[in-house]
């Protein structure tokens, strides 16, 4: 079945620990995506990838980072310098080539991140 | 910059019952696309619609049906005689034409269908 996985599903995270959440994609897809989502509010961009080995600042960059070595995987690591990590984090992927599914995100399970 | 309202925090209806979910974008862009996404208890968002800027039709599949207006700058979407499955929060979104093709969210509304 082609999909996104992000894992663990839940995640604990230590004061001054880097935690890093998976995604994989199997559905070929060029572009991908990290989005945060804090109770009652909808999503907000991170970071994004548009091809292997670039990757662009989304709107709440600060205290992530990333990396885009393969097409499938896409995987965000929350530093120590993010004070308020505690949130909902969602992956998407999105393809550029087949027109019928431009512009389409698809989205992950998500990762549920807590603070110790 | 490009910006999504949905003013109806939450709604709740009985059973049966039709219910519409509000959404207000803004954006300078002439070509862009719409969307509406509903995300279950599980998490998961799941894509439901997509409309390009040029194609104001109206739209149904099965029990749902989307508003888009220009003239407004309004998408919205009704669910016809809801069902207590239909319980969820729905987001609506904006996104850029070409580029990046990020997403632009609602706040997103919460809809509890009541037996």
């Amino acid at each position: 079945d082609g999909g996104i996985t992000q894992s663990p599903k839940y995640l604990f995270r230590k004061e001054g620990q880097n935690v890093t959440l998976s995604c994989e994609q199997n559905l070929n897809h060029d572009a991908m995506y990290w989005y945060r989502q804090d109770p009652g509010q909808g999503l907000r961009l991170i970071y994004y990838s548009q091809i292997v080995n670039d990757f662009q600042k989304g709107d709440i960059a600060e205290g992530y980072s990333v990396s885009r070595e393969k097409k499938e995987s896409f995987p965000l690591t929350v530093t120590s310098a993010q004070k308020n990590p505690t949130a909902f984090y969602l992956c998407a992927s999105s393809t550029r080539s087949t027109l019928g599914l431009k512009y389409i995100q698809y989205f992950g399970a998500g990762t549920r991140l807590s603070v110790l | 910059a490009q910006k999504v309202t949905q003013a109806q925090t939450e709604i709740s209806v009985v059973e049966k019952e039709d219910v519409t979910l509000d959404c207000v974008y803004e954006t300078r862009d002439t070509t862009y696309y719409l969307f509406w996404y509903k995300q279950p208890p599980s998490g998961e968002l799941v894509f439901l619609i997509r409309r390009n800027s040029f194609d104001e039709q109206n739209e149904i599949s099965g029990r749902y049906s989307w508003n888009f207006q220009k003239s407004t700058s309004s998408f919205n979407f009704t669910i016809t005689a809801s069902q207590v499955v239909d319980s969820a929060v729905y987001f609506c979104a904006l996104s850029e034409a070409g580029g990046a093709q990020k997403l632009v969210f609602g706040q997103g509304t919460r809809l509890t269908i009541n037996p």
